[in-house]
């Protein structure tokens, strides 16, 4: 198993709508959470970072913590066609999921 | 600027000709990552270091080798390359000593080993 695991998509939103990405994660030990941007052939940029249960919202991200239950999730709002990327999920910096393909549709 | 340089940005090579990519960052953070990504297998990390002069595996160390002798310098070097370290490489940088915290990335280097 995997020691953070992402659905690789490709996720097909409409512009505008709600984009809605997971992750969950083995070490339960787990205090820091990340999510990244990544365009194709371009470096991973940081997004969200999240450390305590709940949500933390910035923007059109909002990024929800469940410690019980070993997830993270992301929440793209009035999606756009520039947020057609690839999605990260990290936890404790260095341990990367697979990543979720986005794709935003005018 | 604070920003992570990589050098060079491409490079295609031949089995066995050993190869240095150099890493560079100017916001004097202690924690430097070496990573490789490969379709459908993500971020994988080759090596970390903590601090000068202090280095230790990641999760796919085989086939690598890095130094630290200055805290802004981390070069990955390649002794013997082969087509299976065919990949985009990414150095990174990360403030405090536990790796724990936001990662900067540099802009990547895709090496391809004939």
């Amino acid at each position: 198993q995997k020691e953070v695991e992402q659905n690789s998509g490709p996720l097909s939103v409409p512009e505008g709508a709600i984009a809605s990405l997971n992750c969950t994660y083995s070490d339960r030990g787990s205090q820091s959470f990340f999510w990244y941007r990544q365009y194709s052939g371009k470096s991973p940029e940081l997004i969200m970072s999240i450390y305590s249960n709940g949500d933390k919202e910035d923007g059109r991200f909002t990024a929800q913590l469940n410690k019980a239950s070993q997830y993270v999730s992301l929440l793209i709002r009035d999606s756009q066609p520039s947020d057609s990327a690839t999605y990260l999920c990290a936890v404790k910096g260095p341990q990367f999921g697979g990543g979720t393909r986005v794709l935003v549709k005018p | 600027e604070a920003q992570v340089t990589q050098n060079p940005r491409y490079l295609i090579t031949v089995t066995g000709k050993k190869l240095t990519v150099t890493c560079s960052q100017n916001m004097n953070h202690e924690y430097m990552s070496w990573y490789r990504q490969d379709p459908g297998l993500g971020l994988r990390q080759i090596y970390y270091s903590m601090n000068v002069e202090v280095t230790d595996k990641g999760d796919v160390p085989e086939g690598y080798k890095v130094s630290r002798k200055e805290k802004r310098n981390f070069p990955l070097i390649l002794e013997s390359p082969s087509p299976n370290q065919t990949s985009l490489y990414f150095c990174a940088s990360t403030p405090g000593t536990s790796g724990n915290n936001e990662q900067f990335f540099g802009p990547g280097t895709r090496l391809t080993v004939l």
